[in-house]
């Protein structure tokens, strides 16, 4: 069974620094996808960036891009420019790929609170 | 586009009552279909995930059940709550058998169970 760990409950940061969550996994997998959704707190989970785990290169999304190490089976969510607008709890999620009936096995999340 | 909807919103009902939670998704045939619950500042936990219709798995024991008499339709029943069963449940559906997507979640429902 596939685990995913977010080793830090609450993060803090000052508007427009960097903050960078971090998410580890563990699988036997080769094939699979990792997530990182964002909950705000009117609770939508939104999607904020995806990594194929077949791909070297890392993802990004405007401000947002992660660090995928896929031996270390780690995969950190960096957020540049912060904004107030960020704050909300972040997930980390881990999908088997190729797969009929995969589904997203979740953190436990990280409350993240942007302060002016 | 493809959408999805959940109702109710909130939710409150006694010990013991029935439950009935709907997800429909519009847009799309035979999605995958998932039940999350998620406790107060949680993680979410896969309740049941559906690949077709009457197709139901269940990833841990408890008091609900689920079914899925549509291929866009998912419903999460229960025959009599327990105060346990209190949280925020959400509905999730994914495109199958495409690659490289993400789960759409619908905008959840919050049960209270007093």
């Amino acid at each position: 069974a596939q685990t995913v760990t977010q080793s830090q409950p609450e993060m803090s940061v000052q508007e427009a620094e960097t903050v960078t969550l971090s998410c580890t996994y563990d699988t036997s997998e080769n094939n699979y996808y990792l997530f990182w959704y964002k909950q705000p707190p009117s609770r939508q989970m939104i999607l904020v960036i995806r990594q194929e785990a077949y791909k070297q290169q890392n993802a990004t999304e405007n401000r947002f891009s992660v660090n995928f190490q896929k031996a270390a089976k780690s995969f950190s969510l960096k957020i540049s420019d912060s904004q107030l607008g960020d704050t909300a709890m972040y997930f980390c999620a881990f999908m088997r790929g190729e797969t009929s009936g995969s589904r997203l096995t979740f953190g436990e999340g990280t409350q993240l609170t942007v302060n002016p | 586009s493809q959408t999805i909807h959940q109702w109710p919103a909130t939710l409150v009902q006694p010990v013991g009552s029935p439950l009935s939670l709907e997800c429909t998704v519009e847009g799309t045939s035979n999605p995958n279909l998932y039940w999350y619950r998620q406790a107060a500042g949680r993680g979410l936990q896969l309740l049941f995930y559906s690949v077709g219709i009457g197709q139901i798995s269940s990833e841990v024991p408890q008091n609900l059940s689920a079914s899925r008499p549509q291929d866009r339709q998912f419903i999460l029943s229960s025959k009599k709550l327990l105060l346990s069963d209190s949280g925020f449940y959400l509905c999730a559906w994914k495109p199958l058998p495409v690659l490289n997507t993400e789960a759409f979640f619908g905008q959840g429902t919050r049960l209270t169970v007093v």
